[in-house]
């Protein structure tokens, strides 16, 4: 069981706009603006795409965004495309003594 | 241009040992804090362990103090993972990644290099 939580799949029609949510706690999600989303692709490693939970890398599209409120993290990717199709990955900088980062246990985006 | 490339994965038995490591290119490496993450077939992502600038602060996983250790060669802008005592649970591909700043996001990952341990 992961430690913050992502539903497991999501879909979306090209054009459309997806959000995926990543639930942590008050010892990490929700207390601190240090949430970060990654994208895999099958055989892939994986590719930062927000981090500080709503920053974008140089190089990563603005249909990608994120945000948060209270303990959950949201990614939102708009004017959805083929390549999109991937897993979703959130993180987030923990106080917790057993642990550096938390990772979601992952979202597959299928673009329909 | 930034690189991370994994070596020295394998397949090996249940007890034994293996080092990992990553050769790092086109940044300034012993600025930079690095940490390995794995992914079990078909599972998500697991941090693993965390070394900063200068070795100050190493952190492990509970799944692998004491048997895993995490190590770096500024001079030779590598980064290492010294695993003994491999279990099945260890079965993963290995991925290298650099902080990209204070927060612990990681900007930059290796390719990965698979782990397996099997009797």
């Amino acid at each position: 069981q992961s430690a913050l939580t992502q539903p497991a799949s999501v879909s979306g029609s090209p054009g459309q706009s997806i959000t995926i949510s990543c639930t942590g706690t008050s010892s990490d999600v929700g207390d601190y603006n240090y949430v970060s989303w990654y994208q895999q692709h099958p055989g892939k490693a994986p590719k930062l795409m927000i981090y500080d939970v709503n920053k974008r890398p140089s190089g990563v599209s603005n249909r990608f965004s994120g945000s948060k409120s209270g303990n959950t993290a949201s990614l939102t990717i708009s004017g959805l495309q083929a390549e999109d199709e991937a897993d979703y990955y959130c993180s987030s900088y923990t106080r917790r003594s057993d642990s550096y980062v938390l990772f979601g246990g992952g979202t597959m985006l299928t673009v329909l | 241009e930034v690189q991370l490339v994994e070596s020295g994965g394998g397949l090996v038995k249940p007890g034994e040992s293996l080092t990992l490591s990553c050769a790092a290119s086109g940044f300034t490496f012993s600025t930079y804090a690095l940490n390995w993450v794995r992914q079990a077939p078909g599972k998500g992502l697991q941090w693993v362990s965390s070394i900063s600038r200068y070795s100050s602060y190493i952190y492990y996983a509970d799944s692998v103090k004491g048997r895993f250790t995490i190590s770096r060669d500024d001079a030779r802008t590598s980064l290492y993972l010294q695993m003994n005592n491999l279990r099945a649970d260890d079965t993963a591909i290995y991925y290298c990644a650099r902080e990209g700043g204070g927060s612990r996001f990681y900007d930059y990952w290796g390719p990965g290099i698979l782990v397996t341990v099997s009797s």
